[in-house]
């Protein structure tokens, strides 16, 4: 399955709200997760199974969608959330498939 | 805390071999599939390859099918990947993963990685 994330590029300003989309090629079912990478770091889980929130995020991020469209919204965008978010499919495997990602950026 | 540290990456010239290993620490490492995956320098994430917690399954990305071989030695709490004719596209930083279950396929602990640059 292929995954389309888009926009490759947003910018917004901190305390605002961020929709960020992941599209499928086909259908991918639930198993669909959001990881965010800070600059110079690895990845790191937040949203696994379309919804489900990661040991440890906070309530503002929110995963939602279903068949082929998926949305991660970051409500009241802090400092520290600008970085880049992946979405992975592992729906239909091999491979596991990640987005382009989307920078979200501080305008 | 979960701890994994990737090493072997290096300079190789293209159409030869390296193997990367991944020691796992902080967890009972037997007990978990893991993954690599990899990152061109200013690129995205590339899944690359999977193992069953017990060695028995692997499953690979068609870029790497036939070049790469994922194993482990639970006996040492290491994972490997060797690579075999490299390219120039395989370039990038290379991560080991640790599953969220014995076969979830869900990498949700990352190790910081191990860069491997394919140049002439």
């Amino acid at each position: 399955i292929g995954v389309t994330q888009s926009p490759a590029t947003l910018s917004l300003s901190p305390g605002e709200s961020a929709t960020l989309s992941c599209r499928a090629n086909e259908s991918s079912g639930n198993y669909l997760a959001w990881y965010q990478q800070k600059p110079g770091q690895v990845p790191s889980l937040l949203i696994f199974d379309t919804s489900s929130r990661a040991t440890g995020v906070p309530s503002r991020f929110r995963g939602s969608g279903s068949g082929a469209d998926f949305t991660l919204t970051i409500s009241r965008l802090q400092p520290e959330d600008f970085a880049v978010y992946y979405c992975l499919q592992r729906t239909k495997w091999p491979p596991l498939t990640f987005g382009g990602g989307t920078k979200l950026e501080i305008k | 805390q979960f701890h994994l540290v990737e090493s072997g990456g290096n300079v190789v010239q293209p159409g030869k071999s390296l193997r990367l290993s991944c020691a796992a620490s902080g967890f009972p490492f037997k007990s978990f599939a893991m993954h690599w995956v990899r990152q061109a320098p200013g690129k995205g994430l590339e899944w690359l390859a999977v193992i069953s917690y017990d060695g028995s399954k692997k499953y690979y990305a068609d870029s790497v099918k036939g070049r790469f071989t994922i194993s482990r030695d639970n006996s040492r709490n290491t994972l490997f990947l060797e690579m075999n004719s490299l390219r120039p596209d395989d370039t990038a930083v290379y991560h080991c993963a640790k599953d969220s279950g014995v076969w979830e396929l869900l990498p949700t602990y990352w190790g910081q990685g191990t860069r491997v640059t394919v140049t002439t």
